[in-house]
């Protein structure tokens, strides 16, 4: 595997369950980041750790929970969701300390396509 | 606070005619800047990135962009478009948001169709 990798690419899911997403990295970063991308919306940054530390938490209701055990690896637990929490669901990463920090390039998985019915 | 606009939600052109997606950014200081690339059912993928230094910008797949402080715009160019450059086009500013963090805002997308 190289680059961003995102499991799984389509998820349906109804208000009551539990899912997770899972982002994996295979490019030596140390940052990663959660973005939320809905139809005609700009792309949402939602949560952004570094070196595992959760940094950035764009008021993201609670029913999305992030997870970063490691550098590498990177969650986001769904419970009771709503229906208009359906969209693309965007993991990227980076090497957070390079460029002077806000040129630092983001690499993007593929993607979690949410269906919320 | 930082914004970007892409005034144009979509574009088509022809096969092999010239292409412009405008891009304005709003930021008060230096701006670091980035045009991604998302096909459909991917993710995105950086074609060129500004952050001092010439305005004019190359990037992979022949585009390339130029920063025009001025103008506060950062439009993507490609002279001769191919029908694989169909896809949705985003442009984005990087800032800091506090200590060692920082964040990328994006526009809304330029959709581009490419005509046979």
């Amino acid at each position: 595997e190289t680059g961003v990798t995102q499991t799984p690419r389509h998820l349906v899911m109804g208000m009551t369950n539990k899912k997770s997403l899972k982002c994996e990295q295979h490019l030596g970063h140390n940052a990663m980041y959660w973005y939320k991308q809905s139809a005609k919306k700009p792309l949402e940054l939602m949560f952004v750790y570094n070196f595992k530390e959760q940094t950035e938490n764009n008021s993201v209701p609670s029913r999305f929970s992030p997870e970063c055990p490691n550098s590498s690896h990177l969650f986001l637990h769904l419970h009771t969701l709503q229906p208009e929490d359906s969209a693309l669901y965007l993991c990227a990463s980076s090497q957070a300390g390079t460029s002077g920090g806000a040129g630092e390039t983001q690499y993007f998985g593929p993607g979690t396509r949410l269906l919320v019915l | 606070a930082q914004s970007v606009t892409q005034p144009d939600i979509h574009i088509t052109v022809s096969e092999g005619a010239s292409l412009e997606l405008r891009c304005n950014y709003s930021y008060g200081a230096t701006p670091y800047l980035f045009w991604y690339v998302q096909s459909p059912g991917q993710g995105l993928q950086l074609l060129l990135k500004y952050f001092s230094g010439d305005t004019l910008v190359q990037g992979i797949k022949g585009f390339e962009a130029e920063f025009k402080r001025s103008q506060s715009s950062f439009n993507l160019r490609k002279p001769s478009v191919h029908w694989s450059d169909a896809a949705e086009y985003f442009c984005a500013v990087g800032t800091n948001s506090g200590g060692s963090n920082y964040k990328l805002t994006f526009g809304k997308g330029t959709l581009l169709t490419v005509n046979p």
